[in-house]
């Protein structure tokens, strides 16, 4: 089982609509949750960051966090042609000491088109 | 501010020759990663170094081998490569491993 499961999609929505992007994860050692977006033959970009549980909104943007459900959400309202791109979810924990260096964990990526 | 750059942007190699791709950032991070792409998988960690001098196993390093001997340069190599490894490659670095990661633009490698 991967540490970190995301719905690849893809998901198509028109322009406008409310978009609901989801990871759930494994290890509860996670603390610190991350939301990139890619686009088509680019590198990822941190969209959001958050470590707590709740919500966070920036803009159009909401990250939200449950961690006793171990479920990550980014919400994208009044969506646009340019948010089409992968959205990535992405883990990580504090350095424990040893080998465990708090190293990023990806989910699979959702690919979105918001069409006009 | 050129942040994290990679070098080759493109690569086509055949099966059983080596290559090494070159990573350079400008940003005095100390963590630094090399990812693979492949559809549907998204990004699986193949090593990662939290330091001049270190390196770990990722996810997927079976390959693969990387050296960090300058903070600034993280060189990924393919000592035989295979068609199995054609993938997009992507590096990132970090401050620490729970910090914002910066990527690269990319390498698509593909081995005929």
């Amino acid at each position: 089982q991967k540490e970190v499961e995301q719905d690849p999609g893809p998901l198509s929505v028109p322009e406008g609509a409310i978009v609901s992007l989801n990871c759930t994860y494994s290890n509860s050692a996670f603390q610190y949750f991350m939301w990139y977006r890619q686009y088509s033959r680019k590198g990822p970009e941190l969209l959001m960051y958050t470590y707590s549980s709740g919500n966070k909104e920036d803009g159009r943007f909401t990250a939200q966090v449950d961690k006793s459900s171990k479920y990550i959400s980014l919400f994208i309202r009044d969506s646009q042609p340019s948010d089409s791109a992968t959205y990535l979810c992405a883990m990580s924990y504090p350095n424990a000491g040893g080998t465990s260096y708090g190293k990023l964990t990806f989910g699979q990526g959702t690919i979105l088109t918001v069409h006009p | 501010n050129a942040g994290v750059t990679q070098t080759p942007k493109f690569r086509v190699l055949k099966t059983g020759q080596s290559m090494t791709l070159l990573c350079a950032q400008d940003m005095n991070h100390e963590y630094m990663y090399w990812y693979r792409q492949d559809p549907g998988m998204g990004l699986r960690l193949i090593h990662y170094s939290v330091g001049e001098g270190t390196t770990a196993k990722g996810e997927v390093p079976d390959g693969y081998n990387v050296s960090r001997l300058k903070k600034q340069n993280f060189l990924l190599g393919l000592e035989s490569a295979a068609p199995s490894q054609t993938s997009v490659y992507f590096c990132a670095s970090s401050y620490a491993g729970w910090t914002e990661a910066f990527f690269g633009q990319g390498t698509r490698l593909t081995v005929v």
